[in-house]
């Protein structure tokens, strides 16, 4: 099993529905992030969490909530999708200096 | 945390060193240098990090100049498999808040 997993892989929308976008990890970190990838850019923060209570706003966070239900699931939730939130969706943990591990991605298209 | 700047993409024969230059003329004393990789839309795959001592494991090598403006990622004998966009990051090692990703070098690896 991978040490963070993603689901849905694919998912289309419509315009106005809400969806959530899930994440567990094996890893026994603390730390978790959701970052989304668009064409041609970088990887761009969304909301990160330091442990089950504690819960961060990224650089791009408006349009977008999450849930930290345990130390192993983050989920990211978009209350009413936009098209603009067409991108790739990645998970990532990470604990103290060390490098962060990514999830396999979520490719969400909303139309 | 300090920007970095890479070239746009660059070419690598198979079986020979891929050497990766990364620019980061403002980087703190405190701040570490990191590599990430992405294959085609996978999670970024953390490659190497490291402060001022040139580091190497089972994937690569990572030299910083004295002056720790610049750094090379080095993959000794690149594969097809290595082709990937390929991201330099600086970052405080207990910056807990994120990476910044900017857009990378894309590798092509050619047979």
């Amino acid at each position: 099993d991978a040490d963070v997993t993603q689901t849905p892989r694919n998912r289309i929308t419509k315009t106005g529905k809400r969806i959530m976008l899930e994440c567990s990890q094996t890893k026994g970190h603390d730390r978790m992030y959701w970052y989304r990838q668009d064409p041609g850019l970088g990887l761009r923060l969304i909301y990160y969490s330091f442990d089950v209570k504690d819960i961060n706003k990224g650089e791009i966070s408006d349009g977008y909530s999450v849930s930290r239900q345990a130390q192993a699931k983050f989920s990211l939730s978009l209350e009413s999708a936009i098209p603009n939130q067409t991108a790739l969706y990645f998970c990532a943990t990470s604990e103290g200096g060390d490098g962060y591990t990514f999830g396999s991605g979520t490719r969400l298209t909303v139309v | 945390d300090a920007k970095t700047t890479q070239p746009t993409s660059m070419d690598c024969a198979e079986g020979r060193a891929a050497n990766l230059p990364c620019n980061h003329s403002t980087i703190s004393g405190n701040e570490y240098v990191y590599w990430y990789r992405q294959i085609h839309s996978q999670g970024p795959q953390y490659i190497i990090h490291g402060l001022k001592n040139n580091e190497t494991n089972e994937m690569a090598s990572l030299i910083i100049t004295e002056d720790r403006k610049s750094s090379t990622l080095i993959l000794p004998h690149a594969t097809l498999r290595d082709t990937a966009v390929y991201y330099c990051i600086v970052r405080a090692l207990y910056n807990f808040n994120k990476f910044y990703f900017g857009s990378g070098t894309k590798l092509n690896v050619k047979p």
